[in-house]
C-alpha cells in the first residue's frame, strides 16, 4: 500500500552504550556539515560541524567522521544517556551558499 | 544565552484567515530562515534572507506566503489566505554572515500552526 508520512531511519540502543548514527550525502561540492538533534516539541539544536578539510572532530561526548571519498558522515556519540533521544539530522552546505540541505533524520532511542 | 525567539507558539485558525508568524533572529546574525517541517516533507527551506534583503524563496507558494524583514530585529512569514495543508511547524533559524566560513543556523522553537 501507499506509504504515508517520513519513515524515519531508527536505532535503539541501551543507556551506557555508544550509538553511531549515519548519514550519505551526494554532493561531492559539499564542504561543511552538521549534526542537529531535535527533541520532541523543540526546534533543530546545534550539536557539531565539520568543515570538509578535516575527517573527524570531538566534542562532548559526540565525535563527527567524515568520509569524503564515499560522501559518508557518522555521529558518534559516547555513553549515550536518556536525554540523548531524539530524532538527529545531517546538513550540508554545497559550496559557499548559506543553505543547508537536510537528510531525512534518524531516531535514536535510548532503553534504559 | 543568545536565542532565536518565535511567536506565536502555537495557532490555531479557520481556512481562509490570515496567518503571521513572527521571529526575532539572534543579534548580530545576518542571515534569516523560514523553514516549514511536516510529517510528509520533513523540514523544508521556504525562504532566506541576508541583510534583511530576500535572496531566496524559490521553496515558498508564491500566490499565498509572503516573507519580510522589516528591520534587522523582526521576520515575518504571512499566509494569506490560509488552508488546512499549511498546517505544519514553522522554524526560523538564524546565522552569522559564513564568512568565517561557519554556516551554522541556530533555530527558534517554532510555531505549530493548525488550520482548520
Amino acid at each position: 500500500g501507499e506509504s504515508v508520512g517520513l519513515h524515519l531511519p531508527t536505532l535503539s540502543v541501551q543507556e551506557g552504550d555508544n550509538s553511531i548514527i549515519n548519514c550519505a550525502y551526494s554532493n561531492s561540492a559539499s564542504d561543511y556539515f552538521i549534526w542537529y538533534k531535535q527533541e520532541s516539541g523543540k526546534g533543530p539544536q546545534f550539536i557539531i560541524d565539520i568543515r570538509s578539510n578535516m575527517d573527524k572532530r570531538q566534542g562532548q561526548r559526540v565525535t563527527v567522521l567524515l568520509n569524503k571519498t564515499v560522501k559518508h558522515l557518522s555521529l558518534q556519540i559516547a555513553a549515550t544517556q536518556p536525554g540523548d533521544s531524539a530524532v538527529y539530522f545531517c546538513a550540508e552546505n554545497r559550496g559557499g551558499a548559506q543553505k543547508l540541505v537536510f537528510g531525512q533524520g534518524t531516531r535514536l532511542t535510548i532503553n534504559p | 544565552d543568545a536565542r532565536v525567539t518565535q511567536t506565536p507558539r502555537d495557532k490555531v485558525t479557520e481556512m481562509g484567515q490570515e496567518v503571521t508568524m513572527r521571529c526575532q533572529p539572534i543579534l548580530g546574525h545576518n542571515t534569516v530562515f523560514w523553514y516549514r517541517q511536516t510529517m510528509m516533507q520533513g523540514l523544508e527551506l521556504l525562504a532566506y534572507f541576508r541583510n534583511r534583503a530576500p535572496l531566496d524563496d524559490s521553496g515558498m507558494p508564491k500566490d499565498r506566503f509572503s516573507a519580510e524583514m522589516p528591520d534587522a530585529t523582526l521576520a515575518t512569514l504571512k499566509i494569506q489566505p490560509s488552508e488546512p495543508r499549511d498546517s505544519a511547524v514553522y522554524f526560523c533559524a538564524s546565522g552569522p554572515s559564513g564568512g568565517s566560513g561557519s554556516y551554522t543556523q541556530y533555530f527558534g522553537p517554532g510555531t505549530r500552526l493548525t488550520v482548520l
